[in-house]
C-alpha cells in the first residue's frame, strides 16, 4: 500500500486566493481526519469522516475552511480566501474503523505559505 | 475534555545513554495513550499505545512507555539511544467512546553521538 498520499507537497498563495489541498486515504480505512501544525499551536484537529461523513468540524477555524470528502477515496481541504496566518503543515491522517484500533496513518504534509 | 502536556521542548541525550520524554495526560475516564514520532518533512508515525493490561507497554525501534495512573503520566523511555532517534516525539490521549485523538505539543530529542 502507498499509505495516505497528500498533495501538493508545497503550496505558495497569495493572501485571498483558494486553495485546495488533497488527501487520498488508505484503502478500506473508513476515518480520514485532517490536522495543521503550527510551532504556536502544536498539532490541531481540524476536522474528521467516517465514512464519508463529516463527524466533528468544531476544530475548523472560521467559514473560510471547509472539507468534503466526496467517495472512500479522496478528500479535500479548501480555504477560501486564505490568509497569511493559515500559513502552516496541513496534514491527512486515515485509521480502520472501531474504537480498538488507534493506529493512525498520516501523509508527508502540505506546507502551505500564505503570502 | 482531554488534554496532553509535554512540559519539554527538547531533550538532549548522548547516544548510548538512557532516555525519557515525559508526559502527563488529563482525561475524564480511563485513557488512552499514544507515541508518535515524527522525522523531518514526515508525517507522524504510530510508536505505540496504551489501552488497558500492563503498565509498561513495547512499541517500535525499541521505544517503551509505563502507564502511571496515580500520576496521570505517560512517560517515552528507552534503554540506549541512538542517533537515529533524534526526531520529534508526540504524546496523545483519547477518551474512550469518542475518535478524537488530542496530541502534545511535541517534544524534541536530540541525541549526540
Amino acid at each position: 500500500d502507498a499509505g495516505v498520499i497528500q498533495s501538493p507537497r508545497h503550496e505558495v498563495t497569495e493572501m485571498g486566493q483558494e486553495v485546495t489541498l488533497r488527501c487520498k486515504p488508505i484503502s478500506g480505512h473508513d476515518y480520514l481526519f485532517w490536522y495543521r501544525q503550527t510551532m504556536m499551536r502544536g498539532l490541531e484537529l481540524l476536522i474528521y469522516f467516517n465514512n464519508n461523513v463529516p463527524i466533528d468540524d468544531s476544530g475548523m477555524p472560521e467559514d473560510r475552511f471547509s472539507a468534503k470528502m466526496p467517495n472512500a477515496s479522496f478528500s479535500t481541504l479548501k480555504i477560501q480566501p486564505s490568509e497569511p496566518r493559515d500559513s502552516a503543515v496541513y496534514f491527512c491522517a486515515s485509521s480502520l474503523g472501531s474504537l480498538v484500533n488507534e493506529k493512525l496513518f498520516f501523509g508527508s504534509g502540505t506546507q502551505l505559505s500564505v503570502l | 475534555a482531554q488534554s496532553v502536556a509535554q512540559p519539554e521542548d527538547q531533550v538532549n541525550v548522548a547516544e548510548g545513554n538512557p532516555l525519557t520524554v515525559k508526559c502527563t495526560y488529563s482525561v475524564s475516564g480511563n485513557p488512552y495513550l499514544f507515541w508518535y514520532v515524527q522525522y523531518p518533512n514526515r508525517g507522524l508515525q504510530f510508536l505505540l499505545k496504551y489501552i488497558t493490561g500492563d503498565n509498561l507497554v513495547k512499541g517500535s525501534y525499541g521505544f517503551e512507555a509505563e502507564f502511571n495512573k496515580s500520576q496521570t503520566s505517560f512517560h517515552l523511555k528507552k534503554p540506549s539511544a541512538l542517533v537515529s532517534d533524534s526526531a520529534l516525539y508526540f504524546c496523545a490521549v483519547r477518551r474512550p467512546g469518542f475518535q478524537k485523538l488530542v496530541f502534545g505539543t511535541g517534544t524534541r530529542l536530540l541525541v549526540s553521538p
